[in-house]
């Protein structure tokens, strides 16, 4: 069982634009919500996170937009840079457990 | 910054083989974790480890798998007969608790099984 759906699998925008990628989860017991950017030949690093008890949280240019009753999840990046280019992974996790589930990814290419 | 560093970055080893996987985590930190990441494909969950006991096992972790803590700052990953499918990019991550902390990946070690 997937515990955390991811889409799209990739994506493509202009520089400037928005990019939108979304995940939804099953487990109403997650209560941890963060996204990781993967550059080529690194590991994850963590770009933002979400606890259930919020709708939207905001860091620079990301934004992470939380809607509990659906069970879904979104992170926005506003004014695509080319440098934003990487692989993101959504990802949850429970407050008594040890595990994160990933989403699949998406591969966010941004054009110049 | 501190960081989580693994070594080797590549490794190539015959199928059978056993293969050790280095990683010395963040020094405050206290959780420890193994994911892997086949190619193109999404990262998951191996193992756990806190107080120099493993906490938590996916399906995946199996036998052929373990995990040690020898010293005060390394944390290991054992792959006793490697298999064709073990070939994927192995992350250790470590958090200073266990309560909703982020993960803090390390760059990984390639494991090539041939």
């Amino acid at each position: 069982q997937q515990q955390v759906k991811q889409s799209p699998q990739s994506l493509i925008v202009q520089k400037g634009g928005i990019s939108i990628i979304n995940c939804a989860y099953e487990n109403t017991a997650f209560d941890y919500f963060p996204w990781y950017q993967q550059f080529p030949g690194k590991g994850p690093a963590l770009l933002i996170a979400i606890r259930p008890d919020v709708s939207e949280k905001k860091e620079g240019r990301f934004t992470i937009s939380f809607n509990k009753s659906a069970k879904q999840f979104s992170l926005h990046i506003m004014d695509s840079q080319p440098g934003d280019s990487a692989t993101y992974f959504c990802a949850a996790s429970m407050l008594t457990g040890n595990q994160f589930y990933f989403g699949t990814g998406t591969s966010l290419t941004v054009i110049p | 910054e501190p960081e989580v560093t693994q070594t080797p970055s590549h490794q190539v080893t015959q199928m059978g083989q056993e293969v050790i996987l280095r990683c010395v985590p963040i020094s405050n930190h206290l959780y420890f974790y193994w994911y892997r990441q086949i190619l193109g494909q999404k990262v998951e969950f191996l193992v756990s480890f806190y107080n120099n006991e493993i906490s938590e096992k996916s399906e995946i972790f199996d036998d052929q798998f373990s995990v040690e803590r020898p010293d005060g700052s390394n944390f290991t990953l054992k792959i006793r007969s490697t298999k064709l499918e073990d070939s994927a990019m192995y992350f250790c991550a470590s958090t200073p608790s266990q309560v909703n902390s982020p993960l803090h990946f390390g760059n990984g070690t390639r494991l090539t099984v041939t």
